[in-house]
């Protein structure tokens, strides 16, 4: 069973919507990362957080400690926001432990 | 401020073949990770490194694989007689210092395609 889960695996949503992409841990962590990958791509660090919420531009990211949760927000969806979203945690150490990711496409 | 850079972009090799990756990591950083992500599949921890120093190799393969990072240059992941199965798109990602909660900062990727 993976460490970390996310959810949904796939989302399809139109332009302009809301988006909401959860994920979940077993353990306590030190760090909650959020990272997007576009097709064929490399990948990119959105946020990092060990506690509280994040915004930058129409992305804002949230973790609540107690309940081992955190969501991923997109205000008003473009179709370049599509990508797989990846969520990755530190449990104490360096290294990332991931999610297996959410695919996300915003149709025009 | 160039990022982190990984090279070849692509790789084709053929089953028994060596491969070797190589990942510069943005100025400044000390500290590389190597990710591997199979086809469908999440991305994986392999080694975390400091300069002359493998930290963690848990998720390292125990045999054909190795990773360094020298004083001076990149830091290079080997693979050795490569399968089939090894294929996949190999990420390296730096940080600047040691502490977990540091963010990550991740190179373009080497996909290796072995035949």
């Amino acid at each position: 069973k993976n460490e970390v889960e996310q959810s949904p695996q796939n989302l399809t949503a139109q332009e302009g919507e809301f988006i909401t992409i959860n994920c979940s841990y077993s353990v306590g962590i030190s760090a909650l990362h959020w990272l997007q990958q576009h097709p064929g791509g490399g990948i990119v660090s959105l946020f990092m957080l060990s506690s509280g919420k994040k915004k930058h531009g129409r992305l804002i990211a949230t973790i609540n400690i107690q309940e081992k949760h955190s969501s991923l927000h997109i205000t008003a969806s473009h179709p370049r926001d599509s990508a797989v979203y990846i969520c990755a945690v530190t449990f104490g150490n360096e290294k990332l432990t991931f999610g297996t990711g959410t695919r996300l496409t915003i149709i025009p | 401020n160039a990022g982190v850079m990984q090279n070849p972009r692509h790789l084709v090799r053929r089953r028994g073949q060596e491969a070797r990756l190589r990942c510069s990591p943005m100025k400044g950083h000390s500290h590389v990770y190597w990710y591997r992500q199979l086809p469908e599949e999440g991305l994986k921890f392999m080694v975390y490194l400091q300069k002359e120093n493998i930290i963690d190799e848990s998720g390292m393969p125990k045999e054909r694989f190795s990773a360094e990072f020298p004083k001076e240059g990149p830091s290079i992941l080997r693979i050795q007689q490569v399968v089939r199965g090894d294929s996949a798109a190999y990420f390296c990602a730096s940080s600047p210092r040691f502490r977990d909660a540091d963010t990550q900062y991740f190179g373009p990727g080497t996909r290796l395609t072995v035949l």
